[in-house]
């Protein structure tokens, strides 16, 4: 069956330094995913998408890379700020309609 | 552009009641998608709507149940209530579904509490 597994649950990192989130699935063959921001207590915001055919993002502090053959998608963030702690989710969508997403990594920047 | 809204934010019932939580999705927005959250399970989709229709149907009981109205609100109701269904229940809405390619914008979410 289809699984997304994001590489842990929680992520701490100083303040300044890069983080990165992985997003890694299996029997899957998704022609995009999609990345969303949580806060807790809110509904996710959506960040960035990337298409199977594209290899790299930016928007902003952000990148996120996409590698079809090993099935993985990392999650960059640049000179982070305690701001940017977080729960990230991955998404991937299968059908129009119906995404399916990961469990989130829970990202903590210390000052 | 207002946001997605849902109502009521929070909701406290009783096992065996009936509930209906609303969704009014961004404007000219057509899908609408519902998801569970738990703690335990993550992000469950529940189902989607557009143009009045469910399109796709997630693995939930037949207890959960939607529909949406012509303006694109979306109604879901879930009848007999379990402790299991305390959640928080999300609905998001996007204007491209048909490509495949698309961003969804989340409300707020509805906090039901099943005692």
């Amino acid at each position: 069956s289809q699984k997304i597994e994001q590489n842990s649950e929680a992520l701490n990192i100083q303040e300044g330094k890069t983080a990165t989130l992985t997003c890694n699935y299996t029997n899957y063959s998704p022609a995009y995913l999609q990345w969303y921001r949580q806060d807790p207590g809110r509904g996710p915001v959506f960040l960035l998408l990337i298409r199977e055919n594209e290899k790299e993002k930016r928007k902003e502090r952000l990148k996120v890379t996409f590698d079809t053959t090993l099935k993985q998608s990392l999650f960059h963030i640049t000179a982070s700020q305690p701001a940017d702690s977080a729960t990230y989710l991955c998404a991937l969508d299968p059908l129009p309609g119906k995404s399916t997403f990961g469990d989130g990594t829970t990202l903590t920047v210390k000052p | 552009k207002a946001g997605v809204t849902q109502t009521p934010r929070y909701l406290i019932k009783t096992r065996g009641q009936q509930v209906t939580l609303s969704c009014s999705p961004i404007s000219g927005h057509r899908s609408v998608s519902w998801y569970q959250q738990t703690p335990g399970q993550g992000l469950q989709f529940l189902f989607e709507y557009f143009s009045e229709t469910q399109r796709n149907k997630g693995n939930f009981p037949g207890r959960f149940s939607g529909r949406q109205f012509s303006n694109s609100r979306s109604e879901m109701n879930v009848s007999t209530l379990e402790l299991g269904d305390s959640a928080l229940y999300l609905c998001a809405s996007s204007s491209n579904p048909g490509t495949g390619a698309y961003e969804q914008y989340f409300g707020p979410g509805t906090r039901l509490t099943v005692t």
